[in-house]
């Protein structure tokens, strides 16, 4: 299995509703990644994980709240969001592991905020 | 940290012709260098990648060469075909003790290939 899944593939919330978008891979991928991407820009990170600790949080507001509970999982939970929180929300994993680099993308989540 | 640079937001070929995009990086560490096509709506998926040790690298028609002095690498597209049209990012990573490779990206190039 050569694939990143995420669930849901749209959604759509107000402002005081509590969300979570969930990843998942099977690759034994040890490093998971949560990016960001607005219309016609590129991916900005949000959240690393490696080894299922947080190693870099990219000064992301905390109504966003991201968790790795096992090794094929990451989570994002998400919780009076704002509208400009509109966005793709894309998962990524890689291997850990020196000179293992490749990073593989899921199809992303679409959030919009109303 | 690292500030990756792509100067040409749009590029328009007509089919057949070569495709080249530049970025330039400014952390001398950075070590991997990969390119993402993302077509409309879609996931960016990796199509080429090149290490700091290496100076080009080719696939089919697409190939990257790596200036380490000069700090900048560029994707090479040769015989565009229409389905190549999509934007293209490139990025610069530094491998991390942590054990993950923080991505960096260009603000994208969008390839047009006119039929």
């Amino acid at each position: 299995d050569t694939e990143v899944t995420q669930t849901p593939k749209h959604l759509v919330m107000g402002m005081t509703n509590k969300k979570s978008l969930k990843c998942e891979q099977h690759m034994g991928h040890r490093a998971m990644y949560w990016y960001k991407q607005k219309a016609k820009k590129p991916p900005e990170l949000m959240f690393v994980y490696s080894y299922e600790k947080l190693s870099i949080n990219e000064s992301v507001p905390s109504r966003f709240s991201p968790e790795c509970p096992n090794s094929s999982l990451l989570n994002l939970h998400l919780h009076a969001l704002q509208p400009e929180d509109s966005a793709l929300y894309l998962c990524a994993s890689s291997q850990a592991t020196s000179g293992a680099y490749e990073q593989y993308f899921g199809p992303g989540t679409r959030l919009t905020v109303t | 940290g690292e500030n990756v640079e792509q100067h040409l937001s749009t590029l328009s070929v007509q089919e057949g012709d070569s495709a080249v995009i530049k970025c330039t990086y400014s952390d001398s560490a950075s070590n991997y260098f990969p390119w993402y096509k993302q077509e409309l709506g879609k996931r960016p998926q990796l199509i080429i990648d090149i290490r700091s040790n290496v100076g080009e690298k080719k696939d089919q028609r697409i190939a990257v060469t790596l200036n380490k002095t000069a700090k900048h690498f560029s994707l090479h597209i040769t015989e565009t075909q229409p389905e190549d049209s999509a934007v293209y990012f490139c990025a610069a990573s530094l491998y991390t003790m942590s054990g993950a490779n923080n991505l960096f990206f260009g603000t994208g190039t969008r390839l047009t290939v006119i039929p």
